[in-house]
């Protein structure tokens, strides 16, 4: 298996931007984990989904973001205005089954002028 | 507050000594608990994970970890640190009150000297 995939693995784009992150999970897990990651906070659970469904969004910063399983092997996470303050590292992870072990994608590196 | 807490946010030992990383959590009941390391512009690896059973567990690439409830603890340990080992270790644990979430330490950077 090649392992979460997520793209893009650099984003420079300008305030006010919308941006999209990508993620693909390992087939057969059925949970899907975003996270944020900065010097100041650390790793952050924005949000995850089990089967497609969302459960838990209660770390996503506010309005401007959104994420989205359309199905079991995709999903998105949008930033729409993106502001400076959004830089970070963007990780995706999937996991088999509750509690387990996550599995975690190389990361997006985003940059908000 | 509940929490997972690495004391150490640097750690420098020289090629060859051991190492410990110290990981506690302030939860009620034993959560899943976890060691992942992060290379500069990586994704995290799982190094080791312990739920339930034998406190001491072992992991890649040498690690080892041992469980210790009285202390809520759960450090990471090495005999022999190689140079390749410098990285960020994280501590995680999966509080059982909080259903599937990953909660994270502030991890702990490690630099190896020769």
């Amino acid at each position: 298996d090649a392992g979460v995939i997520q793209s893009p693995r650099h984003e420079v784009t300008e305030m006010g931007q919308e941006v999209t992150l990508r993620c693909k999970p390992i087939s057969g897990h059925d949970y899907l984990f975003w996270y944020r990651q900065t010097m100041m906070r650390g790793l952050e659970l924005l949000i995850y989904f089990n089967n497609n469904v969302p459960i838990d969004d209660s770390g996503m910063p506010e309005d401007r973001f959104s994420a989205k399983m359309p199905n079991a092997s995709f999903s998105t996470l949008k930033i729409q205005p993106s502001e400076p303050r959004d830089s970070a590292v963007y990780f995706c992870a999937s996991s088999l089954s509750a509690g387990n072990e996550q599995f975690f994608g190389p990361g997006t590196r985003l940059t908000v002028l | 507050a509940q929490s997972v807490t690495q004391p150490d946010i640097h750690i420098t030992v020289s090629e060859g000594a051991s190492l410990e990383l110290r990981c506690n959590y302030s939860y009620g009941a034993t959560p899943y608990l976890f060691w992942y390391v992060q290379s500069p512009g990586q994704g995290l690896q799982l190094l080791l994970k312990y739920f339930s059973g034998d406190t001491l567990v072992q992991g890649i690439k040498g690690f080892e970890a041992e469980f210790k409830r009285s202390q809520s603890s759960f450090n990471l340990r090495k005999p022999s640190v190689h140079w390749s080992d410098a990285a960020e270790y994280f501590c995680a644990v999966v509080p059982m009150e909080y259903g599937n979430k990953l909660v994270f330490g502030a991890g702990t950077i490690l630099r190896v000297k020769s």
